[in-house]
């Protein structure tokens, strides 16, 4: 049973483009929602986070959105760049454990 | 500070063989937590460890084991190795189980099954 369901499987963006990648749950006792990158033959790492009490955070060119009230969480990626190009995964955290997606494969086009 | 390492970087074993991964986690953190993650499939939690202790274990038959040394770090042990165990067997590390923040990985273990 996934715990944490994350779509799209993979995304294509132009360099310069909005890249957007979905997530939703049902466990309500979820209370810190990450999100992480992953480039190839290195482990995920992290990139940003939320907690269910904000509608939303900003690092730089990337942002979460959070819905508490439909369960879902979003990360936008603001002017892609190539160099973006990795596999995202959202997580969400339970007691001492978290929850992966099933990640996103994220390729921008220069 | 040195990250999370994990060793070896590959590994590859025949099928019915026995396979030990390790990680040393960040200095401080007390806490191991093993994923095995396969193609497709996402990250599956496999093993939780803190204290020396195993707290909680995911849905792995029980030739996935492991343990935690008194300088927490861990060791992951697979036998009868099968062919679908193929896979990146990352470790990640976090200061307390109640730490306010997520995990940091290891780069991983790359193990192939032949």
């Amino acid at each position: 049973q996934q715990q944490v369901k994350q779509s799209p499987q993979s995304l294509i963006v132009q360099k310069g483009g909005i890249s957007i990648i979905n997530c939703a749950y049902e466990n309500t006792a979820f209370d810190y929602f990450p999100w992480y990158q992953q480039f190839p033959g290195k482990g995920p790492a992290l990139l940003i986070a939320i907690r269910p009490d904000v509608s939303e955070k900003k690092e730089g060119r990337f942002t979460i959105s959070f819905n508490k009230s439909a369960k879902q969480f979003s990360l936008h990626i603001m002017d892609s760049q190539p160099g973006d190009s990795a596999t995202y995964f959202c997580a969400a955290r339970s007691g001492n454990q978290f929850y992966f997606g099933t990640g996103t494969s994220l390729t921008v086009i220069p | 500070e040195a990250g999370v390492t994990q060793s070896p970087t590959h590994l590859i074993k025949t099928r019915g063989q026995q396979a030990t991964l390790r990680c040393s986690p960040i200095s401080g953190h007390t806490s191991v937590y093993w994923y095995q993650q396969a193609l497709g499939l996402g990250l599956q939690f496999l093993l939780w460890y803190d204290e020396g202790e195993e707290r909680n274990r995911g849905n792995f038959p029980p030739r996935f084991s492991g343990r935690q040394f008194p300088n927490y770090s861990s060791e992951l042990n697979v036998n009868a190795l099968e062919l679908e165990d193929s896979a990146l067997y990352l470790c990640a590390s976090r200061q307390r189980p109640t730490a306010p923040y997520g995990y940091t990985f290891g780069s991983g273990t790359r193990l192939t099954v032949v």
